[in-house]
């Protein structure tokens, strides 16, 4: 069965970086992609970008461009997401999500939706 | 501030029929797939509904999506207490190129 397996909680000073994991199984890995989305507490779903299994696309939101790299490594079927000068705003619950890649949208690379997705990992930012 | 805007709460009795709605614009609904999310407390989001109306693999037919111009609802008909939780629509936006979400529903089940 299809699993995203996400790396365990973290906690960050402001400015530091993280880097968070997800190992994917049950599923061809470079025939998909990965989303990452986060979720403040007590708040909604923010999208944050996506990747190409074999890393040769991504995409990031306009609002996370220049903060946040995606990247994913086919030997272990792993992708990774690291953001980088953290605030207090960036704690949230981080999750990886797999997603079909379409080649020929209107701006190019986009996706309809994720099917299955990471249990989540908090990242808390606080001095 | 969502691009997708959905009521903040919405609630029913046990065996009620509740809906949902989801508005968006051209770019979003209007031309793309909408997906709708079930996140129980403390978990990961779930698949209910794919492509507008297409339910997931194990979902129970109690939930139906539909999808009307540039607007989307999930209905939930035979209301269970179980299906207390945050609802999510969600479909990728064309001016903005990035995934967008609604700002979530909290269903109550009275």
């Amino acid at each position: 069965q299809v699993q995203l397996v996400q790396s365990g909680a973290e906690v960050k000073k402001p400015g530091a970086s993280v880097k968070v994991s997800c190992k994917a199984s049950g599923y061809t890995f470079i025939g998909y992609g990965i989303t990452w989305v986060r979720q403040a507490p007590g708040q909604g779903l923010e999208y944050m970008g996506w990747i190409s299994a074999h890393s040769a696309n991504r995409g990031y939101a306009q609002r996370f461009q220049g903060r946040v790299m995606m990247t994913t490594d086919t030997t272990t079927s792993t992708a990774h997401m690291e953001l980088r000068s953290l605030g207090s705003d960036d704690t949230a619950v981080y999750f990886c999500a797999r997603v079909e890649l379409r080649l020929y949208c209107p701006n190019g690379v986009c996706f309809p939706g994720a099917d299955y997705w990471g249990q989540g990992t908090l990242v808390t930012v606080s001095s | 501030q969502s691009a997708l805007t959905q009521p903040p709460s919405a609630s029913g009795t046990p065996g009620q029929r509740v809906t949902i709605f989801c508005s968006g614009g051209t770019s979003n609904i209007g031309s793309n797939y909408v997906y709708w999310y079930q996140q129980l407390p403390g978990t990961a989001p779930k698949l209910l509904i794919y492509r507008h109306d297409q339910r997931s693999s194990g979902v129970a037919d109690r939930f139906s999506g539909s999808k009307s111009g540039a607007s989307a609802s999930l209905a939930i008909s035979g209301l269970r207490s179980e299906d207390e939780a945050d609802y999510y629509c969600a479909a990728w936006d064309d001016s903005l190129n990035e995934w967008v979400f609604g700002g979530g529903t909290k269903l109550t089940v009275l």
